[in-house]
C-alpha cells in the first residue's frame, strides 16, 4: 500500500531563518507530487506540484522553492523565512497521468510558525 | 476566474442530517471531490463525483449537477466524531484540483 510521510509536524522558527520540509512517498512509482499552503479558515493554495524528477512548477510567487531530487521525494524551501510564511504546509501525491478520479492523499502536514 | 463557494461553518445535532452545499465555476470541469479535515490534521478523501447523480457511501451521500455547477454532500446520522471541515474540490481542464475554503461543520449534542 502506498503511504506519504511528511516532517516535521510542527515548527518554529524565526523571521530570517533558512527553512527546508521533507515529503517522502512509499510504494508507488513517479507520483504527482503537490505542496499546498492552507492559512487559518482558508482553502488549500497550491504552491508547487511536480509531474517528474526535477520537474517543477510554481502556481504562485513567493518566498518559496521546491525541488524534487528523487522520483520519491519532495523537498519545500525558503532562503529566508517571513512572518507571513507562516501556515499549515501539506505535502500530497497523485498518481501519475490525467484520469480524473486520481484523488490526492496527504501528508501529516507541518505547522509552521515564523516569529 | 476560478471560484469555489461552500458556507464557511454550518451547526447541527447530534443523529439529524446536514447537507453541505458547493456551488463552483471553473475552467473546465473534470470530476469533484468532497474531503474531511479535522483540525490541525491533513484532509482524507470522502467522494468523487464526474457524472450527474447521487453516490451513497454509507452515511455520507454526495450530489452533482454540472449544469448547475452544483454539488452537495449529505451526512446522516449524524455523530460527534462528524465535526470537522468538509473541503468542496473541483479539477479543471489542467487536471488540477481547485480548493473551495471548506466548511465549518459543529455538531452539538
Amino acid at each position: 500500500s502506498q503511504t506519504i510521510h511528511q516532517w516535521p509536524a510542527t515548527l518554529v522558527q524565526p523571521v530570517g531563518s533558512p527553512l527546508s520540509l521533507e515529503c517522502t512517498v512509499e510504494g508507488t512509482s513517479n507520483p504527482n507530487l503537490y505542496w499546498y499552503r492552507q492559512a487559518a479558515g482558508r482553502g488549500l493554495q497550491l504552491l508547487f506540484y511536480s509531474v517528474g524528477i526535477g520537474q517543477i512548477s510554481s502556481e504562485v510567487p513567493q518566498n518559496l522553492s521546491a525541488s524534487r531530487p528523487q522520483d520519491r521525494q519532495f523537498i519545500l524551501s525558503s532562503k529566508k523565512l517571513l512572518l507571513s510564511d507562516s501556515g499549515f504546509y501539506l505535502c500530497a501525491w497523485s498518481v501519475l497521468g490525467t484520469g480524473g478520479n486520481t484523488e490526492a492523499f496527504f501528508g501529516q502536514g507541518t505547522r509552521l510558525t515564523v516569529v | 476566474g476560478q471560484n469555489i463557494d461552500q458556507p464557511t461553518e454550518m451547526t447541527a445535532t447530534e443523529g439529524a442530517i446536514v447537507q453541505i452545499n458547493c456551488t463552483y465555476q471553473t475552467s473546465g470541469f473534470n470530476g469533484l471531490f468532497w474531503y474531511q479535515q479535522h483540525a490541525g490534521e491533513a484532509p482524507t478523501f470522502l467522494s468523487y463525483n464526474v457524472l450527474d447523480g447521487l453516490e451513497e457511501k454509507g452515511r455520507f451521500s454526495s450530489f452533482l449537477s454540472r449544469s448547475k455547477g452544483y454539488s452537495y454532500l449529505l451526512l446522516k446520522e449524524l455523530q460527534m466524531k462528524d465535526s470537522a471541515s468538509y473541503l468542496c474540490a473541483v479539477k479543471d481542464s489542467n487536471y488540477q484540483l481547485i480548493w473551495g475554503a471548506g466548511t465549518k461543520l459543529i455538531i452539538k449534542p
